[in-house]
């Protein structure tokens, strides 16, 4: 099925540092979610943005709707060892009605 | 705790047995969604409800799959003649609006 393009898959950084991720398609979403995932759990969700432009934060996180609604984006400041997981973003092509379309995750290790 | 439940979280079967998993929503949400998550991949979508209709169903979702959400609250799914590729994570959400809340999931080994 469709996936989003998520990068980078996998990334190793220092506690403290800061983190980019982002997430691209070949279609417009008009929903924008991202979520993290611990080993054996389901997906948290994090932040929910709804319109092009958009920026959001939720404490240390913040990501932002692309303009073209093509694309995503997540920055998480301060890295700290309970960041570890794999992040997700999804999208929703139309309503609130439809299913989401998943990325493969970007797996974040933290060094402390 | 008033989020997504889902029930065993853990299923071991030989191929061929059937299964079922039970999902429970947030209280008032009135869709639930199905997905299946392999390893190293996102989750994908199989199936959703909005109250007690099924509303849509993903190809990936064959014939020995079966949804049901009898009373618009848990819903359950079951796979007949189960399949060493029915091994996977399944995940049960619930939404109100866009925002879709996950249960823990069950995950599916099937030996």
């Amino acid at each position: 099925g469709q996936q989003l393009n998520q990068s980078p898959q996998s990334m190793f950084i220092q506690e403290g540092e800061d983190v980019s991720m982002n997430c691209t398609s070949s279609s417009i979403f008009n929903t924008w979610l991202w979520y993290k995932q611990e080993p054996g759990e389901g997906p948290v969700l994090l932040i929910a943005l709804y319109k092009a432009g958009e920026l959001t934060s939720n404490g240390r996180l913040t990501a932002q709707f692309g303009i073209t609604r093509k694309d995503s984006f997540l920055n998480i400041s301060a890295s700290i060892p309970s960041d570890v997981g794999i992040y997700f973003c999804a999208g929703i092509h139309g309503s609130g009605n439809t299913p989401l379309v998943f990325g493969k995750g970007t797996r974040l290790s933290v060094i402390a | 705790d008033t989020g997504v439940s889902q029930d065993p979280r853990h299923k071991i079967t030989k191929r061929g047995q059937n299964v079922t998993f039970r999902c429970d929503p947030i209280s008032e949400h009135n869709r639930l969604y199905w997905y299946r998550q392999t390893l190293g991949q996102g989750p994908e979508f199989l199936t959703y409800f909005q109250n007690e209709a099924q509303l849509e169903k993903s190809r990936l979702l064959s014939d020995r799959f079966s949804a049901e959400r009898p009373k618009g609250s848990f819903s359950t799914l079951e796979i007949q003649r189960t399949e060493q590729g029915d091994s996977a994570m399944y995940l049960c959400a619930s939404s109100a609006g866009h925002e879709q809340y996950f249960g823990p999931g069950t995950r599916l080994t099937v030996t």
